[in-house]
Order: structure tokens, then C-alpha cells, then sequence
């Protein structure tokens, strides 16, 4: 079936640094989405990204959509605690949203 | 005001029992989803229901029966739970039955099975 491919599956970082992840397909797709969970809650869109090529920003997140359209990245600048947290990537195929394995961001003190 | 609730939070369980789950959306939206994640938290929907008409049945056993009884309800029964069936399962909703539509997701119940 359709998969998303999400890298790196953990990340482990100092509070302050920049974060960088990505998400690959095989196929195309005519949108990304990025959510984040919480530890124990459910997941929240952080951004959409709808055009190849589109760079959008959420604050200190920056998401791009891959000119291939067949990848998408997010970027985390100055890491503060409540970023911890799964990052999932997701797209539509075939009127449902899939969703990758995501990538676990943890922050150490 | 909380948009999506679940009952319960935690669920714990004998095999073989039957259980169910309730979810409410206060955010007006016509269409609602079950997820379920599993151990490694991987997301994949279960169901969706458009103005309480199912959609989507993603193949799964016919032991899960959800129901609508309004749009602003989805409940989850499951019958002779299995020990495989343990997961988080999240409901969700968006305006919509339309998957551009942002969904937004419930705090999830975290169904175990002993």
C-alpha cells in the first residue's frame, strides 16, 4: 500500500538547537500535512502545505513541500521543551488521510 | 470547552468482553473518523462517517460496529475484544466529508486488553 516514510524515527537534541526531518513517498502528493502529538493527546495540524515548492512557516516551524512532490520537510528553529512530541507527516489518497510513522523529537535537559 | 471528548481516557479489559467507546465533536462538523494506533504509533483510520451515513470501513473485523447517532456522535462497540485490539483510538472530525478538510483529533482512549 501507499507509504510515508518519515526520518529520522527519534531525534534527540539539546533545548535552543534547530531541528530538521523529512518525509519521502514513492508516489506523488498534491498535499502534505504535518501534525504534532503530544505526549497523551491527540494529534494537531501544525501546517498544509498545498503547492510544490511551498515554503510556510507556524511560528518557529518551516515546512516545505519537495518539488518532486514525492517529499516534504519540517524545520524546528530554537527548540524549546514543549516541542517534544511526535511528528507525523500525512496526505489524501483515496478520500482518507495516511499518515508515516513519525518522528519522536525528544528534548535533553 | 473541549471540541472532541472521548469516554473513556483508559480502558482496561478481559479478553472476550465486549466494550465501547464514545466520542462527541461540539464543533458542528459533519463527518467523523475512528483511528487506532497502535504500540508503535502508527495512525490509521478505522472509519468515517458522513452526517451519520458510513463512508470509509477500512477492512476492519466486523467485532468493531461503530454508530452515529447524530453527526455529532460516533460511537466504537467492540465485541470478544482480542489482546491485539490493544491500541489508542482517537476520534476525529472535520467540516466536511471532504479530505482537504483540517481534521481535529480527540484525546484518544487507551484500550487494554488482558
Amino acid at each position: 500500500g501507499q507509504q510515508l516514510n518519515q526520518s529520522p524515527q527519534s531525534m534527540f537534541i539539546q533545548e535552543g538547537e534547530d531541528v530538521s526531518m523529512n518525509c519521502t513517498s514513492s508516489s506523488i502528493f498534491n498535499t502534505w500535512l504535518w501534525y504534532k502529538q503530544d505526549p497523551g493527546e491527540g494529534p494537531v495540524l501544525l501546517i498544509a502545505l498545498y503547492k510544490a515548492g511551498e515554503l510556510t512557516s507556524n511560528g518557529r516551524l518551516t515546512a516545505q513541500f519537495g518539488i518532486t512532490r514525492k517529499d516534504s520537510f519540517l524545520n524546528i528553529s530554537a527548540s524549546i521543551p514543549s516541542d517534544v512530541g511526535i511528528y507525523f507527516c500525512a496526505g489524501p489518497r483515496d478520500d482518507k488521510i495516511i499518515f508515516g510513522k513519525g518522528t519522536r523529537l525528544h528534548i535533553l535537559p | 470547552d473541549t471540541a472532541v471528548s472521548q469516554t473513556p481516557k483508559y480502558l482496561v479489559t478481559q479478553m472476550g468482553n465486549d466494550k465501547s467507546i464514545k466520542c462527541e465533536q461540539n464543533l458542528g462538523h459533519d463527518t467523523m473518523y475512528w483511528y487506532k494506533q497502535d504500540s508503535k504509533k502508527f495512525l490509521k483510520i478505522m472509519f468515517s462517517y458522513n452526517n451519520k451515513e458510513l463512508i470509509i470501513n477500512e477492512t476492519v473485523p466486523n467485532r468493531f460496529s461503530p454508530k452515529s447517532p447524530d453527526k455529532a456522535h460516533l460511537n466504537l462497540h467492540i465485541n470478544s475484544l482480542e489482546l491485539g485490539d490493544s491500541a489508542v483510538y482517537f476520534c476525529a472530525s472535520s467540516p466536511r466529508y471532504f479530505v482537504m478538510d483540517t481534521q481535529y483529533f480527540g484525546p484518544g482512549t487507551r484500550l487494554t486488553v488482558l
